[in-house]
């Protein structure tokens, strides 16, 4: 069974922290993905990778980046944090294969003050 | 543009009765319709997908029904359990991308004892 592991359950931050949120997966998939989940809004993308050091842009990437230096681990980094950023974040990976699903993590909820 | 249009937002059911939530997509291309079941605390999980050259889909009390020459897709959840209570959402991807998936911006269920 896929098992993604977000480092932590609930975050507090204060605005202007660099804050960072780690994603690691035991199951040797390529893709990796960070989501974040507000009510009303679904889950939106942030960032994706498809390999190591590689990465690519979803669909509300700014004030994030993130980091992929070994396969099992993915970072998502918020430069200089907003409170606008506090919400649910969630990692997720994808294996290759045609139609397959996501594995998701149980995510992080953050909260900037 | 929103690719994936979910309706209803919130859906309260009673105990036994039928849950059913929609969903309508745009892009042609999308190949792999999967439904995630979310409940609080935890991420999204797969819960059952269909492919476009099949009409339904069932798995125990769960079924999918496509449509595919009206671009919508359909969860019913027969003889809904207060355990059913979650988020669910539906979502479509080409099944040969490992890149994104567009999610639906998700259903909020209530199954009343």
């Amino acid at each position: 069974d896929v098992k993604v592991t977000q480092s932590s359950r609930y975050l507090v931050k204060r605005t202007g922290e660099k804050v960072f949120l780690e994603c690691v997966q035991d199951m040797d998939h390529e893709n990796m993905f960070w989501y974040r989940q507000d009510p009303g809004l679904g889950l939106r993308l942030i960032y994706f990778s498809y390999d190591v050091k590689m990465k690519e842009k979803g669909d509300i990437p700014e004030g994030y980046s993130v980091s992929r230096e070994k396969k099992e681990r993915f970072s998502l980094i918020l430069e200089s944090a907003s409170t606008n950023q506090t919400s649910m974040y969630l990692c997720a990976t994808l294996g290759t294969g045609y139609r397959q699903p996501q594995h998701f993590g149980d995510g992080t909820r953050l909260s900037i003050l | 543009q929103q690719q994936v249009k979910q309706s209803p937002q919130s859906l309260i059911v009673q105990k036994g009765g039928i849950s059913i939530i929609n969903c309508a997509y745009e892009n042609t291309a999308f190949d792999y319709f999967p439904w995630y079941q979310q409940f609080p605390g935890k991420g999204p999980a797969l819960l059952i997908a269909i492919r476009p050259d099949v009409s339904e889909k069932k798995e125990g009390r769960f079924t999918i029904s496509f449509n595919k020459s009206a671009k919508q897709f359909s969860l019913h959840i027969m003889d809904s359990q207060p355990g059913d209570s979650a988020t669910y959402f539906c979502a479509a991807s080409i099944g040969s991308n490992a890149g994104k998936s567009t999610f639906g911006d998700g259903t909020t269920l209530t199954v009343k004892p």
